[in-house]
């Protein structure tokens, strides 16, 4: 069965500060992968996704996450964070008609 | 394309009452879907439709709980005899046909149940 894991369930970083979301997934077949955020108060959006091709993908607001296959990882990262990127970030995996979530991890920008 | 609506987004009751949430997918998505989530936790699958029929139920749906779509449009959540479990964010979820292999979901606001 597929499963998703997100280990961190708050992460706190200073603003203009790197940060990185980790995302470990369990599959035994090709895996299509997303990054989703909910900002308070908003429903959830899609941030990137993996299909296939370039492992690398990015999003419009500088995130990017690399999908990993021999660590079956997806980890999310931004080079510098602002203040708008708080949110919480949860990481999914598509299995047949429907998404398999992560718990989510909330990221706290310190000013 | 007005985006995934919900309504309401906040529902106070009394245990024991009846709720029913109603969502309305962007239009020419076929697929729709709903989920619960609670506090700290991610999203979790109740049901979904492919137009007006119900492919798949959740174990997580008791017999308490319904969904129609009945034009293939908006659709309804009903929840009978609600309890204090229920208290959650109810989600609703839709999917166009181009994209229902790869899972991409384009999701409302969510409806907040609190049962007292």
């Amino acid at each position: 069965a597929q499963s998703v894991t997100q280990l961190d369930s708050q992460v706190p970083v200073f603003e203009e500060a790197p940060v990185e979301l980790r995302c470990n997934y369990s599959s035994s077949v090709s895996v299509y992968l997303f990054w989703y955020v909910q900002y308070p108060n908003q429903g959830l959006q899609l941030l990137l996704k993996y299909l296939s091709g370039s492992t690398l993908v990015e999003s419009i607001n500088g995130f990017e996450a690399e999908f990993n296959k021999s660590q079956t990882s997806f980890h999310l990262r931004k080079p510098s964070v602002h203040i708008s990127d708080t949110a919480e970030y949860f990481c999914a995996v598509a299995r047949n008609y429907q998404l398999i979530w992560g718990a989510g991890t909330k990221l706290i920008i310190k000013p | 394309d007005t985006g995934v609506s919900q309504d309401p987004r906040h529902k106070i009751t009394k245990r024991g009452q009846n709720v029913t949430f109603r969502c309305d997918p962007i239009s020419e998505h076929n697929r729709l879907y709903w989920y619960r989530q609670t506090l700290g936790q991610g999203p979790e699958f109740l049901t979904y439709f492919q137009n007006e029929a119900q492919l798949e139920k959740s174990r997580l749906l008791s017999d308490r709980f319904s969904a129609e779509r009945p034009k293939g449009s908006f659709s309804t959540l009903e929840i009978q005899r609600t309890e204090q479990g229920d208290s959650a964010m109810y989600l609703c979820a839709s999917s166009s046909p181009d994209r229902v292999d790869t899972g991409e979901l384009f999701f409302g606001e969510g409806s907040r149940l609190t049962v007292l």
